[in-house]
């Protein structure tokens, strides 16, 4: 199964420049998570929000939660040729809070 | 220790062999997880088991069949696998807080021949 759709699929920035991906989700949940993924091996955690939340904040990173709309940006400040990689929002909870459901992804290419 | 470890990490396979994919994490976490992953495309979840009991099954064929011997490992069975059953799979752990994240291992990268 998989959960709602990101926006864009595929973004190319110059580095320094800002990264806004969106997402969408279909069900209620628990919190979103958003994950980075390079060159298709494991996942790594980059910040949860729970639904009670707004915004968050984590060094470079700031996500916003809306859930009246159902959805969830990523803001990448300053980007880095490091960054390059695809950037994944997870749901967690709703009906079991075990189940952390992916959307389809945004691949950020960051060109130096 | 925050590593979920994976093996191996390469599998290549013909369609009437049996092999099983290991998973093991030693952070106490109580929710393990079996995702499969075709290129370009999110992980999609397989399996959850919860207190080494299994608690989600999202209709995967019976061809893979999950195992948990005890709270630190996690296994993937695998028999007669399709060419399409190619795919990266990934091991997940999640601790016992509502609102804590899932720790991914590297994957294991199948190949069904």
């Amino acid at each position: 199964s998989q959960q709602g759709e990101e926006d864009p699929q595929a973004l190319s920035i110059q580095e320094g420049e800002n990264a806004t991906m969106n997402c969408s989700y279909k069900t209620s949940i628990n919190n979103l998570q958003w994950y980075r993924q390079n060159s298709g091996r494991g996942l790594v955690h980059l910040i949860l929000i729970r639904s009670n939340e707004r915004e968050k904040h984590s060094g470079r990173l700031r996500v916003t939660l809306d859930t009246s709309k159902k959805s969830s940006s990523l803001l990448i400040t300053a980007s880095r040729a490091a960054d390059t990689a695809s950037y994944f929002c997870a749901t967690g909870g709703g009906a079991s809070y075990d189940k952390v459901i992916f959307g389809p992804g945004t691949s950020l290419s960051v060109i130096p | 220790d925050t590593e979920v470890t994976q093996t191996p990490k390469h599998l290549v396979m013909g369609m009437t062999n049996k092999k099983s994919l290991k998973c093991e994490q030693h952070m106490g976490h109580r929710a393990m997880y079996w995702y499969k992953q075709k290129a370009k495309k999110p992980p999609e979840l397989m399996f959850v088991y919860s207190y080494e009991k299994l608690s989600i099954n999202e209709s995967v064929p019976s061809r893979f069949s999950p195992e948990c011997p005890n709270s630190s490992l996690l296994n993937l069975h695998l028999h007669a696998l399709q060419p399409e059953d190619s795919a990266l799979y990934l091991c997940a752990s999640m601790g016992g807080r509502i609102n804590t994240e899932a720790f991914f291992g590297q994957g294991t990268r199948l190949t069904v021949v």
